[in-house]
């Protein structure tokens, strides 16, 4: 069965760096694109970033971009998120999550986060 | 970046329907926007519901139905059950490789 399997949460200083993992089993990783979804203590989920299937094509929330750098190693079946200058508002819990594509009406491809796995916690002190 | 609207709460009796929406602080949601919902029972990963506005996910109960209300996505449940009781979030596309997750709909069932 598909899983997907977060690492690498901990505590950090604020202006600090860490590196999540996920690690991907149960599907051919390299045909799907790796969403970051966080969620901050006792508040809604938000979408960090993504990375397409070949890893040519990042995107991220404007509220990360230019400390986050999200990469995959497809030999690893894993995606990373490298977090720099982390700030106090950073702390949550981070999900990766698989996204499926799907032929839309429109003939644009459309897309959803099918699979998530269990989240790991990223706290920030100041 | 725009704001995906949900209702920060709502209750439904045990049986009875509930419809959950999904908008956008500026403008109409369109099914271009793909629009997802998924269910996050607390302290757990969320799962998938409905994707592709209206298209349940593999094994989900037919009393969840996803449909377009107006300009804004909809989550309707039908013949709601305990177990229902849980946050339930939408997510929408917003082009440039952007997505935005709506602030969650907690509903409570009694």
């Amino acid at each position: 069965q598909v899983l997907l399997v977060e690492s690498g949460g901990g505590v950090v200083q604020s202006g600090g760096s860490l590196r999540l993992s996920c690690e991907g089993s149960g599907f051919t990783f390299s045909n799907y694109g790796i969403h970051w979804v966080r969620q901050a203590p006792g508040k809604g989920l938000e979408w960090v970033a993504v990375i397409s299937h070949d890893g040519d094509t990042p995107y991220y929330a404007a509220s990360v971009k230019g400390r986050f750098t999200i990469s995959r190693d497809n030999s690893k079946n894993t995606v990373l998120l490298q977090m720099n200058s982390l700030r106090p508002e950073d702390k949550a819990v981070y999900y990766c999550a698989k996204a499926k594509y799907y032929f839309h009406s429109s003939g644009k491809p459309g897309a959803y986060f099918d699979y998530w796995g269990q989240g790991t916690l990223v706290t920030v002190s100041s | 970046q725009p704001v995906v609207t949900q209702e920060p709460s709502l209750s439904v009796s045990p049986g009875g329907t509930v419809t959950l929406t999904c908008g956008l602080s500026s403008g109409s949601v369109s099914t271009t926007s793909f629009p997802s919902w998924y269910l996050q029972p607390p302290g757990q990963a969320p799962r998938t519901l409905i994707y592709d506005t209206n298209i349940r996910s593999s094994g989900v109960p037919d009393r969840f139905s996803g449909s377009m209300l107006g300009d804004k996505a909809a989550l309707t449940i039908t013949g709601a059950q305990a177990e229902d009781e849980s946050n339930y979030y939408c997510v929408l596309y917003m082009g440039a490789g952007i997505w935005v997750f709506g602030g969650g709909t907690k509903l409570t069932v009694l």
